[in-house]
């Protein structure tokens, strides 16, 4: 166990519809980060938050969306799915101090029909 | 663009074997340099990392070398075993404190050790 913590670890949905992504980092970590992965792109970062505000964006769609609380939970709203979209979304945080290692949680599958 | 090239795409070893993974990235501003092992069903789990300041690195069974004028870094698995069956991924990102996260990943290359 990593100590990040993702739900669900499973989803399928339909196009059109949306869904959101749930991430608990390791106790104490201030960054969050969300990364996609699939065959087409490999794994792909899309945005960090630390400490409840958004520190960077990568390759997230205008359709993707997240935030990150006062707890240090961060969710990951993905909205107008299309099929493209399927993929593993994984979440990963990192400590305070910038020498931490990036620990990953154990992702959740979305399957778009 | 990919910004972090690896090869090869999968790769077969007997047990006992050298497995070796390389990879090649363009930005010179890259200064943090991990290598992440990922098994099905599982997260990418950091395995090993250096910085361009050293040439090689050493842990266990795993070594990275890196060679900062090629701008190009390897992984080799020493006395590869079955358990070590799994993808591995190479990354790039600039360390500046917050930024360390931000990886650029290779695309992967799918381990197979054959008992």
């Amino acid at each position: 166990d990593s100590g990040v913590t993702q739900t669900p670890k499973h989803l399928i949905t339909a196009t059109g519809q949306r869904v959101t992504l749930r991430c608990s980092p390791r106790s104490g970590d201030l960054s969050v980060y969300w990364y996609q992965q699939s065959l087409d792109q490999g794994l792909q970062f899309l945005i960090q938050y630390y400490n409840g505000e958004e520190r960077a964006k990568g390759n997230i769609l205008e359709r993707f969306s997240a935030q990150q609380f006062p707890d240090l939970h961060s969710e990951l709203n993905l909205s107008s799915l299309e099929l493209g979209d399927s993929a593993l979304y994984f979440c990963a945080s990192q400590g305070a101090s910038g020498a931490n290692v990036l620990t990953f949680g154990a992702g959740s599958r979305l399957t778009v029909l | 663009q990919q910004q972090v090239k690896q090869s090869p795409q999968s790769l077969i070893v007997q047990k006992g074997g050298i497995s070796i993974i390389n990879c090649a990235y363009e930005n010179t501003a890259f200064d943090y340099f991990p290598w992440y092992q990922q098994f099905p069903g599982k997260g990418p789990a950091l395995l090993i990392a250096i910085r361009p300041d050293v040439s090689e690195k050493k842990e266990g069974r795993f070594t990275i070398s890196f060679n900062k004028s090629a701008k190009q870094f390897s992984l080799h698995i020493m006395d590869s075993q079955p358990g070590d069956s799994a993808t591995y991924f190479c990354a790039a990102s600039r360390d500046r404190g917050s930024t360390l996260g931000r990886l650029y990943f290779g695309r992967g290359t799918q381990l197979t050790v054959w008992p």
